[in-house]
């Protein structure tokens, strides 16, 4: 059976500081990863998947198969990426997706 | 498009009666999704159905959880006798076609609350 984990429920930076959030999965086949954002008051977005390997809003994210990891990561933070992280894996034929327990990033001015 | 559109966005139901939980999907897809969001969990996938049809009903509770999509109209989620334990959010995404790589689309989702 798939798992995501996202070990952080709560991430605070400052404005224009490096963010990470984690990400690690257990699949034994080769997964599909993405993340979707969740901003205040909004419906559940897709963000970025790792077959399209781009950047969406500066935020970037590489799969690990070794570390079994699928990060998020932008360089200098802003206020306006305050909001939900979901961390979401689709794995063999299946079309649902199994999703993390999602990280708040709140970042501060 | 509007996207995909759930309603009522808060439902408030007592422990016994039945919840109806609809989602329309965005114009021209025909693969919906149900998903649960427990308090401080992340969400759980529960039923995915096209057209007339449930494709993989793997994460519905065995009893008292329903889903449905009809040729016409939006899907139905029911719950038959709430209990507190079903209060949750509950999202629908919708995808165009049965290809693995399309993105699914939330709708905002649906509040129950068990009292």
């Amino acid at each position: 059976a798939q798992r995501v984990t996202q070990p952080e429920k709560l991430l605070s930076v400052f404005k224009g500081a490096p963010v990470e959030l984690k990400c690690n999965y257990s699949y034994s086949g080769s997964p599909e990863l993405f993340w979707y954002v969740q901003y205040s008051r909004q419906r559940l977005q897709l963000l970025l998947r790792h077959i399209s390997r781009e950047s969406i809003k500066g935020f970037t994210a590489d799969l690990n198969k070794g570390e079994t990891s699928f990060h998020l990561k932008k360089p200098f933070a802003q206020e306006e990426d305050s909001a939900m992280y979901y961390c979401a894996l689709r794995s063999g034929s299946a079309r649902q997706l199994t999703f993390g327990s999602g990280t708040q990033l709140t970042v501060l001015p | 498009n509007a996207g995909v559109m759930q309603n009522p966005r808060h439902l408030v139901r007592r422990r016994g009666q039945e919840a109806r939980l609809r989602c329309s999907p965005m114009k021209g897809h025909s693969h919906v999704y149900w998903y649960r969001q427990l308090p401080e969990e992340g969400l759980k996938f529960m039923v995915y159905l096209q057209k007339e049809n449930i494709i993989d009903e793997s994460g519905m509770p065995k009893e008292r959880f329903s889903a449905e999509f009809p040729k016409e109209g939006p899907s139905i989620l029911r719950i038959q006798q709430v209990v507190r334990g079903d209060s949750a959010a509950y999202f629908c995404a919708s995808s165009p076609q049965g290809a693995k790589n399309t993105e699914a689309f939330f709708g905002q989702g649906t509040r129950l609350t068990v009292v």
